[in-house]
Order: C-alpha cells, then sequence, then structure tokens
C-alpha cells in the first residue's frame, strides 16, 4: 500500500532552470495538496485541488504552478527556480472535499535546492 | 486571520518523563484540530484529532483534548520514550470548498536514554 508518492527525493537546481514535482496517491482521495517546509515557519500551501479538474491558490503560491492530472496524479512546477525555492515539498491527499475532517496523508518530500 | 501557536522548541527530556506540547489556535467557525507528528527523513503523519469541543484524541499514549473556551489543544504524554523524538505539529482544519489547512511552526522533541 504505497499511499502518497513523491519523485524526485532530492534534486538541485542551477538558478533560472525548470523542474516538476510528481505526486501520485493510490487512495483514492479527492483532494490534494502541495506544501513547503521551511525551518521556523511550519508548512505552507503553495497550491491545492479540492476535486479532479479544480486547482487553487494557497499561501504562497507565486513562482509555481500546478496541473491536476487526473484523481491520482498533481504536479507541481517551478518555471525559473530562485533560490528563495530551497525547501522541502510535500504533496498530501485528503479523503473527502466535502468533509468535516480534512485529515491529510503526507508523502515522504522532495528536498530541493537552488543555487 | 486564522493562525496556531505552538511552544517553541527544542524541547529535551529524558526517558520516561511528562511531557506537554502547548498549542493555542485562532480561527473563525469551528475547525478540526490535529496533532501530527515528523519522524527524522519522513513526512508528517496524524498521531491524533479531535473534531469538536470537549473531545479528547488520543493515540500512541498521547492525548490532547479540544478546549473550545480557551481555544487550545495541548499534547500530552505520560512517559516519554527516545522513539518518541521527532517534530510536532498541531493545525486545525476547516472545509471552505476544499480544505484548509493550518499549521504551527512545529516543535522538536528529543527525549535522552
Amino acid at each position: 500500500n504505497a499511499g502518497v508518492t513523491q519523485t524526485p527525493k532530492f534534486q538541485v537546481l542551477k538558478t533560472g532552470q525548470s523542474m516538476t514535482l510528481q505526486c501520485a496517491q493510490d487512495m483514492n482521495h479527492n483532494s490534494m495538496y502541495w506544501y513547503r517546509q521551511d525551518p521556523g515557519m511550519g508548512l505552507r500551501l503553495i497550491y491545492y485541488s479540492a476535486s479532479e479538474g479544480t486547482t487553487d491558490k494557497g499561501e504562497v503560491p507565486n513562482g509555481y504552478n500546478v496541473s491536476r492530472l487526473n484523481k491520482r496524479e498533481f504536479s507541481l512546477r517551478l518555471e525559473s527556480a530562485a533560490p528563495s525555492q530551497t525547501s522541502v515539498y510535500f504533496c498530501a491527499s485528503s479523503i473527502l472535499a466535502g468533509g468535516r475532517t480534512g485529515e491529510l496523508f503526507f508523502g515522504e518530500g522532495s528536498r530541493l535546492t537552488v543555487l | 486571520g486564522d493562525s496556531v501557536t505552538q511552544m517553541e522548541g527544542p524541547v529535551t527530556l529524558s526517558e520516561e518523563a511528562f511531557l506537554t506540547i502547548n498549542c493555542t489556535y485562532t480561527a473563525t467557525g469551528y475547525p478540526s484540530l490535529f496533532w501530527y507528528v515528523q519522524y527524522p527523513g519522513e513526512g508528517l503523519q496524524l498521531l491524533l484529532k479531535a473534531t469538536k469541543a470537549d473531545d479528547k484524541g488520543s493515540n500512541k499514549g498521547f492525548e490532547a483534548t479540544y478546549r473550545k473556551e480557551t481555544t487550545s489543544f495541548h499534547l500530552e504524554k505520560g512517559s516519554v520514550q527516545v522513539s518518541d523524538s521527532a517534530v510536532y505539529f498541531c493545525a486545525l482544519s476547516f472545509n471552505t470548498g476544499g480544505f484548509k489547512t493550518i499549521f504551527g511552526a512545529g516543535t522538536r522533541l528529543f527525549v535522552k536514554a
């Protein structure tokens, strides 16, 4: 039972390069999310997709784009990487968009360094 | 705006000591409250949750009670183990047509043998 799978786990980029972080979940969840984790700041929401076919900005969307490819997959793209985007990125999913609880299931994270 | 504040770490305890990590929140409406735990090199995983006032969440010896009157959700464990060393995140969540989850900054716990 894989849960939420992210790739790659580690990546080093130069300023201005582009890359895509991939995320897939096998739990049939409706909602998917991308967070970034920075020291002392907890997790901040970049983008989320409440259901297949929809995406919305979170707290820190600038410099990122997302695609909800299908119900299972939600990718995060950095078009022109900047050192400020050095962070650990987490993909997460939740069971129901309309339910009350909103428990999140996380991937193992992708550590990105932008030089 | 909505927010979660938790005590700064790191917290260092000896094995079998009592643990409290304080968490308070500010929110409009009635959110669900969570504690997530992150072990080294891993993603976050749910530790416990409470969905309404006075609910107590519990798991693996950890407990937290949803206190609406004090807007708090403090995490406690009676006797910590070395294996409890991790970062603990308090969070709140409510449905705005897609879930909005707000996390605290995290509290790192070190437990010494």
